[in-house]
């Protein structure tokens, strides 16, 4: 049972316009979320993150959504560039443990 | 710092074979992470390590599996004997422990078994 769930494998955007990349959740327990970014042949890299006590995360073009109620979250890229070109997992972690749950991954391809 | 070291890049192996992965996390960090990815199933945790100690092996697929972490500086994944089946990118991954920095990953192993 897949508790983190990415349900678009692919998205297809503009240079210049907004990514909007979800992912939801089912176990209640977790309390920390975070967006990893992947280019082939390399390990997937920390890119943004959220605590349960905030709704919103900003870090430059990058911002994290948490709506809780939904157990659902985004991850906003504007303005995307086509270096932004890679596969982006969502991942969760919760209850005391250090265990990171990852989805399975959201391709992302900016045109230019 | 060099990051999370990870090797061999590539492994091609025939089945029934024996297969050691290995990894150097990062200097300072007392976590250490084992996850496989593949197509069905994305990123799986294996087995991760608090301290050289194993905290939480219940990803491990089967007895045909096993890590160690003889030290802070090394680790190993084993797979004994070997099956298609076993065919992904392993990656290790190592944290500060307590910190929700999130992981930093190696550039992983590509396994193949023939």
């Amino acid at each position: 049972d897949q508790q983190v769930k990415q349900n678009s494998p692919s998205l297809s955007v503009q240079e210049g316009r907004i990514s909007i990349l979800n992912c939801d959740y089912t176990n209640s327990m977790f309390d920390y979320f975070l967006w990893y970014k992947k280019y082939p042949a390399e390990g997937p890299t920390f890119l943004i993150s959220i605590s349960s006590i905030k709704d919103k995360n900003e870090d430059g073009r990058f911002t994290v959504f948490l709506n809780k109620s939904a157990k659902h979250l985004s991850l906003h890229i504007v303005p995307s560039q086509p270096g932004d070109s890679a596969v982006y997992f969502c991942a969760a972690s919760g209850g005391g443990s250090e265990k990171l749950v990852f989805g399975k991954g959201t391709k992302l391809t900016v045109n230019p | 710092d060099a990051g999370v070291i990870q090797s061999p890049r590539h492994e091609v192996t025939e089945m029934g074979q024996e297969v050691t992965l290995r990894c150097k996390p990062i200097s300072g960090h007392n976590s250490l992470f084992w996850y496989r990815q593949t197509m069905m199933r994305g990123l799986e945790l294996l087995i991760y390590f608090n301290n050289n100690v194993p905290i939480d092996d219940s990803g491990m697929p089967e007895d045909r599996f096993s890590a160690k972490m003889p030290n802070a500086s090394f680790s190993t994944l084993k797979i004994q004997p070997s099956e298609p089946r076993d065919s992904a990118v392993y990656f290790c991954a190592s944290s500060p422990r307590g910190q929700n920095y999130g992981y930093t990953f190696g550039s992983g192993t590509r396994l193949t078994v023939v």
